[in-house]
């Protein structure tokens, strides 16, 4: 079981679709993550959230929208999504800067 | 050149084998530095941290070398529970991490 609980778990989007991915902790973690992780390849990073700030944006397309509305929780906003972003998304939290990442187990995500 | 590098791999050993991992970082900023360990179509966890001292848990042993800007994970008597990708991760002061690429390692009756 992961203390950090990721929903949905699997997502099917048109294109011209809007969805959103959830992510929440409840360990007092106060900076939260957002990978994407295509298969074989290691999570390659999108967002992070510092004290529900956002520290650092990976040059992510616009069509990808965090917001993280409290401590606990982080969203991911989706729109018109290509093809190319189908992959599996996830979310991370940690309690500072010399701990370690604790990961959600994801939400597959698959673009039609 | 990437800030993270690590092995290749596949590394395919024996029951009983020992394998060792390296991974090398090009920022000497970096702060903390971790082993994850992901299985297929999972999430990573947690295998250990990494520390200046070296760290053992078990069968396992991560050292760090902060001159050479090196980690390592050594896995004594592999397991076939021990096939999975582990992957290097190195942190930073405003909370940025980055990870390697990741090594496959397949554990053979």
């Amino acid at each position: 079981d992961t203390e950090v609980t990721q929903t949905p778990k699997h997502l099917v989007m048109g294109m011209t679709n809007k969805k959103s991915l959830k992510c929440e902790q409840h360990m007092g973690h106060r900076a939260m993550y957002w990978y994407k992780q295509k298969a074989k390849k290691p999570p390659e990073l999108m967002f992070v959230y510092s004290y529900e700030k956002l520290s650092i944006n990976e040059s992510v397309p616009s069509r990808f929208s965090p917001e993280c509305p409290n401590s606990s929780l982080l969203n991911l906003h989706l729109h018109a999504l290509q093809p190319e972003d189908s992959a599996l998304y996830l979310c991370a939290s940690r309690l500072g800067p010399n701990q370690p990442q604790h990961f959600g187990d994801g939400t597959r995500l698959s673009i039609l | 050149r990437k800030e993270v590098e690590q092995d290749p791999g596949p590394f395919n050993v024996p029951e009983g084998a020992t394998v060792a991992f390296n991974c090398t970082y090009s920022n000497s900023a970096s702060q903390s530095f971790f082993w994850y360990r992901q299985d297929c179509r999972k999430e990573p966890k947690l295998l250990m941290s990494v520390y200046s001292s070296g760290n053992e848990d078990g069968r396992f042993t991560a050292q760090l070398n902060r001159a050479s800007q090196y980690i390592s994970l050594l896995i004594r008597d592999s397991k076939l529970s021990d096939s999975a990708t582990y992957l290097c991760a190195v942190g930073y002061e405003n909370n940025d991490m980055r990870f390697g690429a990741g090594t496959r390692l397949t554990v053979k009756p």
